[in-house]
């Protein structure tokens, strides 16, 4: 049972390319979540899932797209990186709904934009 | 226009003594709180949480307290310990959409 993971773990990307962040759960959980953490402004959300098929903006979603693949996977994708979307992202899954809010989070993915 | 607020960057409590920690909040449609601890490099871990209709949950060394009309909450921790030391979220959801909304955070330093 491995929680939620994430990959990568660590990139390094140029102004200007794109790339997609993976996370997996397989907790069976309903809902899934987006947040970055940039020194000291804590976790903000970026997107969240809270079901399979639906999405929708957090905090701080510009610059951002998600996909729900399927109840498992929910992925973030940068389009065109920018050196402000330099910092540590985090995917959570909780089993949502009034069932339970408490959140699962994976170990983080480092991305530096340069 | 920060929704959950944790006014005190860091903390720091002797060894065996109490931390309390502070948290306050703006939205009235928020109906669940949530406490995380996390360690550098690591994702943050649920600890203790409570819901709205009460005002007080307890969970061994941990404590959270609610004060809806002041908008406001408290994580205690007693006795702290060498493991405590971690820097600690506020969280609150929103009972419309589900959100999950965050606190900046406070660091929390348990002094031997």
């Amino acid at each position: 049972n491995a929680g939620v993971t994430q990959t990568p773990k660590f990139q390094v990307l140029k102004t200007g390319q794109s790339m997609t962040l993976q996370c997996a759960q397989d907790m069976n959980h309903n809902s899934m979540y987006w947040y970055r953490q940039d020194p000291g402004m804590g976790l903000r959300l970026i997107y969240y899932s809270a079901s399979e098929g639906t999405t929708d903006k957090g905090e701080v979603p510009n610059g951002y797209n998600v996909s729900r693949l399927n109840k498992r996977e929910f992925s973030l994708r940068l389009e065109s990186a920018a050196p402000s979307q330099t910092s540590v992202y985090f995917c959570a899954s909780s089993e949502g709904g009034s069932l339970s809010y408490e959140q699962y989070f994976g170990p983080g993915t480092r991305l530096t934009v340069t | 226009d920060q929704q959950v607020k944790q006014n005190s960057p860091s903390l720091s409590v002797q060894e065996g003594r109490i931390s309390i920690l502070n948290c306050d909040y703006t939205n009235s449609m928020f109906d669940y709180f949530l406490w995380y601890k996390k360690y550098p490099a690591e994702g943050p871990t649920f600890l203790i949480s409570i819901s709205s209709i009460k005002d007080k949950n307890e969970d061994g060394r941990f404590t959270v307290f609610l004060n809806k009309s002041a908008k406001h909450l408290s994580l205690h921790i007693v006795p702290s310990q060498p493991g405590d030391s971690a820097v600690y979220f506020c969280a609150a959801r929103h009972i419309r959409d589900d959100k999950i909304i965050f606190g900046k955070g406070t660091r929390l330093h348990i002094l031997p």
